[in-house]
């Protein structure tokens, strides 16, 4: 069974600054799909950006980006010119390629907090 | 269409009692998921739909839980005999099949469950 590990339950950042989010995850597959998702307050999942493994540039969004290293397992989130709004839990996730059955299996998240 | 809708946002009972929840997944999309999320923790899979074929359902998922997807449309998680173990927050997720994980998933705002 695949695992998703979060080290930081807690990560905290000032405004326009730059901070990164770790995840390491353990498989057996060689191809799969990585997630980090972001869960503000009160409001639904949301989902950042996404990489698939077979894919060696890392996957990039606006101010988001990721550094994913497949022979350690890592997928770690870097969120640039941290803004207000970045604030809340963030979740890496791992997705096999069919999906169905295979679900989503997630971290148990890092709380971003964005000091004014 | 607006998304994944989830209905109630919020539900209080007392222990004993039974309650049911709804979830309108994006109606283009085959497949529709149910996770369960206690504080603290991800998101964790507790049952899968493609259409209205339930294909797999998490060990999480007592006898006293029940879901169904009639038509192929809107699913209900039911719980029977609540415990004050079953509070927590419930996502249904959903996406399209032919995609595999290639796309995440897109989560409703869940439904907060209070057994007290």
């Amino acid at each position: 069974a695949q695992t998703v590990t979060q080290s930081q339950p807690e990560m905290s950042v000032q405004e326009a600054e730059t901070v990164t989010l770790s995840c390491t995850y353990d498989t057996s597959e060689s191809d799969y799909y990585l997630f980090w998702y972001k869960q503000p307050p009160s409001r639904q999942m949301i989902l950042v950006i996404r990489q698939e493994a077979y894919k060696q540039q890392n996957a990039t969004e606006n101010r988001f980006s990721v550094n994913f290293q497949k022979a350690a397992k890592s997928f770690s989130l870097k969120i640039s010119d941290s803004q207000l709004g970045d604030a809340a839990m963030y979740f890496c996730a791992y997705g096999g390629l069919s999906g169905g059955a295979d679900g989503l299996t997630f971290g148990k998240g890092t709380h971003l907090i964005i000091q004014p | 269409d607006t998304g994944v809708s989830q209905d109630p946002r919020h539900k209080i009972t007392k222990r004993g009692q039974n309650v049911t929840f709804r979830c309108d997944p994006i109606s283009e999309h085959n497949r529709l998921y149910w996770y369960r999320q206690t504080l603290g923790q991800g998101p964790e899979f507790l049952t899968y739909f493609q259409n209205e074929a339930q294909l797999e359902k998490s060990r999480l998922l007592s006898d006293r839980f029940s879901a169904e997807r009639p038509k192929g449309s809107f699913s209900t998680l039911e719980i029977q005999r609540t415990e004050q173990g079953d509070s927590a927050m419930y996502l249904c997720a959903s996406s399209l099949a032919g995609t595999g994980n290639a796309d995440g998933y897109t989560f409703g705002s869940g439904t907060r469950l209070t057994v007290v």
